[in-house]
């Protein structure tokens, strides 16, 4: 069984687009994450969800807003896409532990923006 | 705020050959320091994480790595590389604020190739 999985894996669209992209994970762990890979692989976190919260929210265009249904779920949500938004974007998730969480993540997402 | 640095964006081993990737972090307090693995078109794996105790720890596919305080380092070592194993390695650190996982900062990355 996936741990951490993505839906959809390859996703092209048309600048000034809206998509989605889906996560969901069934570790049965309470804080979810995405990050985005650039084109220099270079990773970033985005956003984390903990109990339906957002605790942390990085400086990225609000245009981006994370959504979690339950607790295993965490979908990214982008509005009016960008060129600059191409990325591999991964979700990943953990279980409290006052610091030591281990991340598990997801296949990723990879995003062209045309 | 916390940074990690790796040095060597490519490195080239030769198959059989032994293996040390670099990590520097900076972090004010404890750091939890992991390393994952990424295979060309494909998500991260966990190789290994250190929160405390032994500084030397044990991971997957028989990948070590050591943690050093006074040098703020958490190189990765294998004794003898396999093919199987070039990838893309990142170097992490976690951070804790007290609300909850920050979420980690990784290092740029190294590639590693192995020659047959």
């Amino acid at each position: 069984d996936t741990a951490v999985s993505q839906t959809p894996k390859y996703l092209v669209t048309q600048m000034g687009n809206d998509k989605s992209i889906k996560c969901e994970q069934n570790l049965g762990h309470d804080t979810m994450y995405w990050y985005k890979q650039d084109s220099k692989k270079f990773l970033k976190i985005m956003f984390s969800y903990n109990n339906k919260e957002l605790i942390i929210n990085e400086t990225v265009p609000n245009r981006f807003s994370p959504k979690s249904p339950d607790k295993a779920h965490l979908n990214l949500h982008i509005n009016s896409l960008e060129l600059g938004d191409s990325a591999v974007y991964f979700c990943a998730s953990s279980q409290e532990d006052s610091g030591r969480e281990t991340q598990y993540f997801g296949p990723g997402t990879r995003l062209l923006v045309l | 705020a916390q940074s990690v640095t790796q040095p060597d964006i490519h490195i080239t081993v030769s198959e059989g050959a032994s293996l040390e990737l670099r990590c520097n972090y900076s972090y004010g307090a404890t750091p939890y320091l992991f390393w994952y693995v990424q295979s060309p078109g494909q998500g991260l794996q966990l190789l290994l994480k250190y929160f405390s105790g032994d500084t030397l720890v044990q991971g997957i596919k028989g990948f070590e790595a050591e943690f050093k305080r006074s040098q703020s380092s958490f190189n990765l070592r294998k004794p003898s590389v396999h093919w199987s194993d070039a990838a893309e390695y990142f170097c992490a650190v976690g951070t804790y604020s007290g609300g909850g996982a920050d979420g980690l900062t990784f290092g740029k990355g190294t590639h590693l190739i192995i020659q047959p």
